[in-house]
């Protein structure tokens, strides 16, 4: 089993619509959580860390379920530019700087 | 502030060279860390360093050696290049566990 795992899509949406995307992790002592969105051929750029409480960011809001090891990442009100790879990032325990990065869930966004 | 700066961009190599991936921050991160992706393999961890002088291996370190001499700069050997080297090679850096990484642009390595 995969460390860390995503759905690999596409996710094909209209402007404006709402798309959730999840992640699955394997071990169950990972310390902190991370969401990144790539364009292609470009590096990763951190979108928004991932908290117990839940938190959001403008139309951006990335739940986590500990007991279930289950991450999540909601975009409200889609835009052409969201269409991007994201990916979910999990800090395994025990090694400090030891992220671990799924493969990636791809959206892209139409008129 | 340029935060995480690698060169160079592209690069060809023969099989068997050795060449040297620089890496350089500029933000005084204590972690620094190498990444290869693959298409349909997510990236991978290489090596990484929580602070100058402090190495270790990641996921896949074979064929790759890594010194931290200073908090700035990380740079990433291969020793004897191989077509199954041939990556998109991210170096990143970041505070402390607490936060994420900052990538750098990325190395696109071709062995022929």
């Amino acid at each position: 089993r995969k460390e860390v795992e995503q759905d690999p899509g596409p996710f094909n949406v209209p402007e404006g619509a709402t798309v959730a995307f999840n992640c699955t992790y394997s071990n169950s002592a990972s310390q902190s959580f991370f969401w990144y969105r790539q364009d292609c051929r470009k590096e990763p750029k951190l979108l928004m860390s991932v908290y117990s409480s839940g938190n959001e960011d403008g139309r951006f809001t990335a739940q986590l379920n500990r007991a279930s090891q289950y991450i999540s990442l909601l975009i409200r009100d889609s835009k052409l530019s969201d269409s991007a790879t994201y990916l979910c990032v999990v800090n395994e325990g025990g090694t400090a700087s030891k992220l671990t990065f799924g493969t990636g869930t791809r959206l892209q966004v139409t008129l | 502030n340029a935060g995480v700066t690698q060169t160079p961009k592209f690069q060809v190599l023969k099989t068997g060279q050795s060449m040297t991936l620089q890496c350089a921050q500029d933000m005084n991160h204590e972690y620094m860390s190498w990444y290869r992706q693959d298409p349909g393999m997510g990236l991978r961890l290489i090596h990484y360093s929580v602070g100058a002088g402090i190495t270790d291996q990641g996921e896949v370190p074979n064929g790759y050696n890594v010194s931290r001499s200073t908090t700035e700069d990380f740079p990433l050997r291969l020793l004897s290049a191989a077509p199954s080297q041939t990556s998109v090679y991210f170096c990143a850096s970041r505070e402390d566990s607490n936060y994420g990484y900052t990538f750098g642009s990325g190395t696109r390595l071709t062995v022929v």
